[in-house]
């Protein structure tokens, strides 16, 4: 089962940024947070991972709080193109052979 | 462009027909893994290969499913004597490697095919 738990849908206006919270409460010291997301009939894109400090790069910024038992994705500019769904996946990597363990996601809607 | 693709893209099958659906991997990478992703849901892991060899089958739904990696480079996802409850998208991932050292190497998927059982 997912050890997530997201919003299951979200709107942002075009332009402004969209913050996509996720919690993970039971996240365990050698788990990591990623960060997926799936544009309608598309195979899911990585966005972003993180273990315990924040990081950026070129599509998004992924903010994880003090006691990694949440974390906020961030897209700081949403376009018309940032719909989809995006998957917040908690990712033990030494047991489970890197496999990734989806949730319900949460659809996010970017509006004109 | 050099990312994953998958053949053929959509399928339909009659209930009780077998299916053979194919994976081709970023070359070069070592690990492959298949979904399966039903309407509304998030993708789901079926098994998974460090170059030719099976190591985790665990989500592989019933023996009716069969998955192999022969030369370690494409893959080939098979079903036999279809149900409608097989109706998904099957996706196909693969990354650099999964090292015991546990690297955060990124999954690259394909787009995935349709299935649909009548």
């Amino acid at each position: 089962d997912a050890k997530t738990t997201q919003p299951p849908s979200m709107d942002c206006a075009e332009g402004r940024a969209a913050n996509l919270p996720c919690n993970h409460s039971t996240i365990s010291g050698n788990e990591y947070v990623y960060w997926y997301r799936q544009i309608h009939s598309q195979g899911p894109q990585y966005i972003i991972h993180g273990l315990k400090n924040n990081e950026t790069n070129e599509m998004a910024s992924l903010i994880i709080t003090e006691d990694r038992k949440s974390s906020t994705l961030i897209l700081p500019h949403a376009t018309l193109r940032d719909t989809a769904v995006y998957y917040c996946i908690v990712r033990d990597l030494y047991n489970q052979g890197g496999k990734l363990i989806f949730g319900q996601g949460t659809e996010l809607s970017v509006k004109p | 462009g050099a990312g994953v693709s998958q053949s053929p893209r959509y399928k339909v099958a009659k209930r009780g027909q077998d299916v053979a659906l194919r994976c081709d991997p970023i070359s070069g990478h070592v690990s492959l893994f298949w979904y399966q992703q039903a309407l509304g849901q998030g993708p789901e892991f079926l098994t998974y290969f460090q170059n030719e060899a099976q190591l985790d089958k665990s989500g592989l739904p019933s023996d009716r499913f069969f998955a192999e990696r022969p030369e370690g480079s494409v893959s080939t996802l098979k079903i036999q004597r279809t149900q409608q409850e097989d109706s998904a998208v099957y996706l196909c991932a693969s990354s650099r490697i999964v090292g015991l050292a546990g690297t955060t190497d990124t999954q690259y998927f394909g787009p995935g095919t349709r299935l649909t059982v009548l």
